[in-house]
């Protein structure tokens, strides 16, 4: 997991207020992930993003959580009106844009949502 | 029912141990299969990675893959304390392991 950063690693929000993590991925990989790991259950897919493009967002809430990945700069996941319930870590991968078997995702070390 | 089963734990062994963990799941699109491992309050690191059905060997670890039987299992022989960890299979049908479709954890503690 080397490479791929994520800021803030830990973020306190008061319910209602607004959550923004980033993730800039390991050099020269174009594809990022976000993943969500509630307590106590394993991490679940969220969204699939190339540069400027949302590939895949089945993952995703439908209301108030959004995600980009822009040309230049790090890819946002942003949480609006957040609820305790969003409460969890944050995780961002990326990989390269050749996928090939057994050259797979690199996960970051993760953003912990708290909402109080 | 989840995509994907494993026992949550938590599993407790003597150093020098054999361990096994074990995931099934119901999707037979399911043709990529890997563990990770995951220090508390850290990021998940991928331990193997396999493709369809079959064994692969990577020092002290072992994976091993079912497709008949939708079973996984990772073997971890000659545990240490360091093995201690959260330890998770994720499975995908795509190349380059894409939406990864993940277990619950295992959590492992190897005790001295």
């Amino acid at each position: 997991n080397a490479g791929v950063m994520q800021n803030p690693r830990h973020l306190v929000r008061r319910r209602g207020q607004e959550a923004r993590l980033r993730c800039s991925p390991v050099k020269g990989h174009s594809h990022v992930y976000w993943y969500r790991q509630l307590p106590e259950e394993g991490l679940k897919f969220m969204v699939y993003l190339q540069k400027e493009n949302i590939i895949d967002e089945s993952g995703m809430p439908k209301e108030r959580f959004s995600a980009e990945f822009p040309k230049e700069g790090p890819s946002i996941l942003r949480i609006q009106q957040v609820v305790r319930g969003d409460s969890a870590a944050y995780f961002c991968a990326s990989s390269p844009i050749n996928t090939v078997p057994g050259n797979t995702i690199y996960f970051g070390e993760g953003s912990w949502l708290t909402v109080v | 029912q989840k995509e994907v089963e494993q026992d949550p734990g938590p599993l407790s062994v003597p150093e020098g141990a054999i361990v096994s963990l074990n995931c099934t799941y119901s999707n037979s699109a399911f043709q990529y299969f890997m563990w990770y491992r995951q220090y508390s309050r850290k990021g998940p690191e991928l331990l193997m990675y396999t493709y369809s059905s079959g064994n692969k060997e990577d020092g002290r670890f072992t994976a091993q893959v079912d497709k008949s039987s939708k079973y996984i299992s990772l073997f971890i022989r000659d545990s240490q304390p360091s093995d201690s960890a959260t330890y998770l299979c994720a499975m995908s049908a795509f190349e380059g392991a894409q939406k990864l479709v993940f277990g619950q954890g295992t959590r492992l503690t190897i005790n001295p």
